[in-house]
């Protein structure tokens, strides 16, 4: 069954370094998008893809992070100059269509820890 | 920003016994989704209702969307060891595609 993955599953990094987490989502999903989930709260949308660009973001998507496709496969997360606060579980979708219309796939997550 | 509010926020309950969990918002939705997680996974799509006052079914467990389209429950008949997890509410609205989740309800099944 085809499934997204998210690689790695546990990073940690130190304050102030940059982080890039990587998703390879369904392959014939035209949809994609990143949450997150700090420990104890709610899943927090990030940031939404389609057609090679962002076509939604929340306000917790501010300069610090980028998303991207840099090839057929990838879709990445990155984080610029990581803060404590960035700790969290950060999830990769995708679906064939939008997510609300249609059933989004969820990878198994990125636990983020910056110390 | 809507919220969405879920309602118990723990449930720990014996195998066999029903239970109905609520998810509940003063925004009207354009749709609503149920997921349930699992520790240390992503969360995993149950169900989607649309249409207000919609029933929806999937084995013991069974979906509600409020006549309004602002709250929506899940009841489960009968509940199971493998029932356990975390059952989340999300809702999209005001033409928005970014969806909104609550924080879930955390049940736990005692066999």
């Amino acid at each position: 069954e085809p499934e997204v993955t998210q690689t790695p599953s546990h990073q940690v990094t130190q304050m102030g370094q940059e982080v890039i987490l990587r998703c390879v989502p369904i392959s014939n999903h035209l949809y994609f998008y990143w949450y997150r989930q700090i420990l104890g709260q709610k899943v927090e949308f990030l940031v939404s893809f389609y057609n090679n660009e962002i076509s939604e973001k929340s306000e917790i998507f501010d300069d610090q992070f980028s998303v991207e496709r840099p090839d057929g496969s990838n879709f990445t997360l990155k984080i610029r100059s990581t803060k404590l606060e960035d700790s969290a579980m950060y999830f990769c979708a995708s679906s064939e269509v939008d997510s609300m219309n249609t059933e989004a796939f969820f990878g198994q997550g990125t636990r983020l820890t910056v110390v | 920003t809507q919220l969405l509010e879920q309602s118990p926020q723990f449930l720990s309950i014996q195998e066999g016994e029903n239970l109905t969990v609520y998810c509940n918002s003063s925004s009207v939705f354009s749709s609503l989704q149920w997921y349930r997680q699992e520790p240390g996974e992503g969360p995993v799509l149950l169900v989607t209702v649309v249409t207000g006052g919609e029933v929806k079914k999937l084995k013991r467990l069974t979906f509600q969307f409020g006549d309004a389209r602002k709250d929506s429950s899940l009841h489960i008949t009968a509940a199971q060891p493998g029932d356990t997890g975390l059952y989340l509410c999300a809702g999209a609205s005001g033409g928005s595609y970014i969806p909104t989740f609550g924080r879930g309800t955390s049940l736990i099944v005692h066999p």
